[in-house]
C-alpha cells in the first residue's frame, strides 16, 4: 500500500512567521501536486511539479520535489491568515490512469 | 467555466438508511473520482471512472456502498445500508483524460455525511 506521510499533522503561528511542511513516501511518483483545503470546501490545487528536484515559486510559496521523486516540501513565507487551510500533498501513482494518493494532511493556523 | 457540481451540500441519516450523493464534473472531463474524507485527514479514494468504465474500485466496500456514471457524465453513489463509521465528506472530482499530473484535478465541494 502506497503511503503518504504529511509531517508536522497540526501547525499554529503567528502572522509573518516562516513555515515548512514535509511530504514523504517510500514510493515513486510520476508527479506531486499540492492542494489547499477551505473548511467546507474541496482541495484547490496549488502547483504541480514533476521533475525530480524541481522547485515551483507561487508568490510566497515554495515546493520543492525531491531527488527521487519520492518527497517534497513546501516552505510559506511571511505567513498571513489567509495561508489558513488543510495543506494535502497528492502523488500521482500511474500517469495513465491519472490516479492519485492524499497524503495525511496538515493543518495550517495563521493567528493575526 | 463551470466547476464540478455536487448535491446534496448537506445530509442526516439514521443508521441503516440508505442515501445517495449525486455529481456533475466540468464539460470535457472524462474521468471521475470519488473520495472519501474523514475530519481532518487526506481524502481516501473510492471508485474512478473514465467515461463509465470503472477504473479502480479496489477500496470501495462493493457489499454497501455503488456507483455508477450514465453515459460518461453525471455520476450516482449510494450507499446501503449506511453505518456511523461512514460519516465523513464525500468529494467528486474530475480530470481530463491522460493529463492529471499536468492539470490536476478539481473538486466539488462535496457531500457532508452524518449518520446517527
Amino acid at each position: 500500500t502506497q503511503l503518504l506521510e504529511q509531517s508536522p499533522q497540526f501547525l499554529s503561528i503567528q502572522e509573518g512567521e516562516n513555515l515548512t511542511v514535509y511530504c514523504n513516501s517510500s514510493s515513486v511518483f510520476s508527479s506531486l501536486q499540492w492542494y489547499r483545503q477551505e473548511p467546507g470546501e474541496g482541495p484547490v490545487l496549488l502547483v504541480t511539479v514533476v521533475t525530480g528536484g524541481e522547485v515551483k515559486k507561487l508568490k510566497r510559496l515554495t515546493f520543492q520535489f525531491g531527488d527521487a521523486r519520492k518527497d517534497s516540501s513546501l516552505h510559506i513565507t511571511a505567513a498571513q491568515p489567509g495561508d489558513t487551510g488543510l495543506y494535502l500533498c497528492a502523488g500521482e501513482v500511474d500517469g495513465a490512469t491519472n490516479k492519485l494518493i492524499f497524503g495525511t494532511g496538515t493543518l495550517l493556523a495563521v493567528q493575526p | 467555466e463551470a466547476g464540478v457540481a455536487q448535491s446534496p451540500r448537506y445530509k442526516i441519516i439514521e443508521k441503516r438508511q440508505s442515501v445517495a450523493f449525486w455529481c456533475n464534473p466540468i464539460s470535457g472531463h472524462a474521468t471521475l473520482y470519488w473520495y472519501q474524507q474523514i475530519l481532518g485527514q487526506g481524502p481516501k479514494l473510492l471508485i474512478q471512472f473514465q467515461n463509465n468504465g470503472v477504473v479502480d474500485d479496489s477500496q470501495l466496500p462493493k457489499d454497501r456502498f455503488s456507483a455508477e456514471r450514465l453515459k460518461g457524465v453525471d455520476s450516482t453513489l449510494k450507499i446501503q445500508p449506511a453505518k456511523l463509521e461512514d460519516s465523513a465528506v464525500y468529494l467528486c472530482a474530475s480530470s481530463l483524460v491522460g493529463t492529471g499530473g499536468n492539470y490536476g484535478y478539481t473538486f466539488g465541494s462535496g457531500t457532508r455525511l452524518t449518520v446517527v
